[in-house]
């Protein structure tokens, strides 16, 4: 069975950093494809983030060099650096299992919270 | 900047039929956007609903349909429940490896 488990939400300060992970199951994390989306509070979904399963990497605009994707194998885990944080970048983060050849998102994880605020 | 379109809210009674539609704000959506269609309820994570215009992810009922009405990508529900009351998204695959989801339809079964 595949699941996804995020940790590593926390309040953190603006311009401080976090990192997330994101821990697969039942599936192997190197072989797919594997997205970001967030949630601001009251808002709609935001995607920001791919890391296929070749290695490239492909962010949302907002997170452009201040959040960074990899992955451990020996871990089975997905992480995503967050640096420079703002007030905005507040929200619900899901880790999601891409499909290569459909291009949507077929399993999602519970989700972690990052709380930006001084 | 891609946007993508979404009525924020629609209604339907129960045992009605409702269409949300996803669109583009410059052009059409095409299956070549390969839309997806995902329901989330409050405090939940998003349930993946139809990928690939009308492509049924596992286990969600027939009642739930996807297809192409015009310019713009549909998610057709007939014969509605009260727990079909949630908040739909779509999502396009723009290109090189850019998602944008839409800002969402809150459905009101009443």
């Amino acid at each position: 069975e595949v699941q996804l488990v995020e940790s590593g939400g926390d309040l953190v300060r603006p311009g401080g950093s976090l990192r997330l992970s994101c821990a697969a199951s039942g599936f192997i994390v190197t072989s797919d494809d594997m997205h970001w989306v967030r949630q601001a509070p009251g808002r709609g979904l935001e995607w920001i983030s791919v890391i296929y399963s070749g290695g490239h990497t492909y962010y949302e605009d907002s997170v452009k060099g201040r959040f960074t994707l990899s992955r451990d194998f020996s871990k089975n885990t997905l992480y995503l650096q967050m640096n420079s944080l703002r007030a905005d970048d507040t929200a619900v983060y899901y880790c999601a299992r891409g499909s290569y050849s459909m291009y949507f998102f077929d399993y999602w994880g519970q989700g972690t919270l990052v709380t930006v605020s001084s | 900047q891609t946007v993508v379109t979404q009525d924020p809210s629609l209604s339907v009674s129960p045992g009605g039929t409702v269409t949300l539609t996803c669109g583009l704000t410059s052009g059409s959506v095409s299956p070549l956007y390969y839309p997806s269609w995902y329901q989330q309820t409050p405090g939940q994570a998003p349930r993946t609903l139809i990928y690939s215009t009308n492509i049924r992810s596992s286990g969600v009922p027939g009642r739930f349909s996807g297809s192409i009405l015009g310019n713009k990508a549909a998610l057709t529900i007939t014969a509605a429940q009260a727990d079909d009351e949630s908040t739909y998204y779509c999502v396009l695959y723009i290109n090189n490896g850019v998602w944008v989801f839409g800002g969402g339809t809150r459905l009101t079964v009443l």
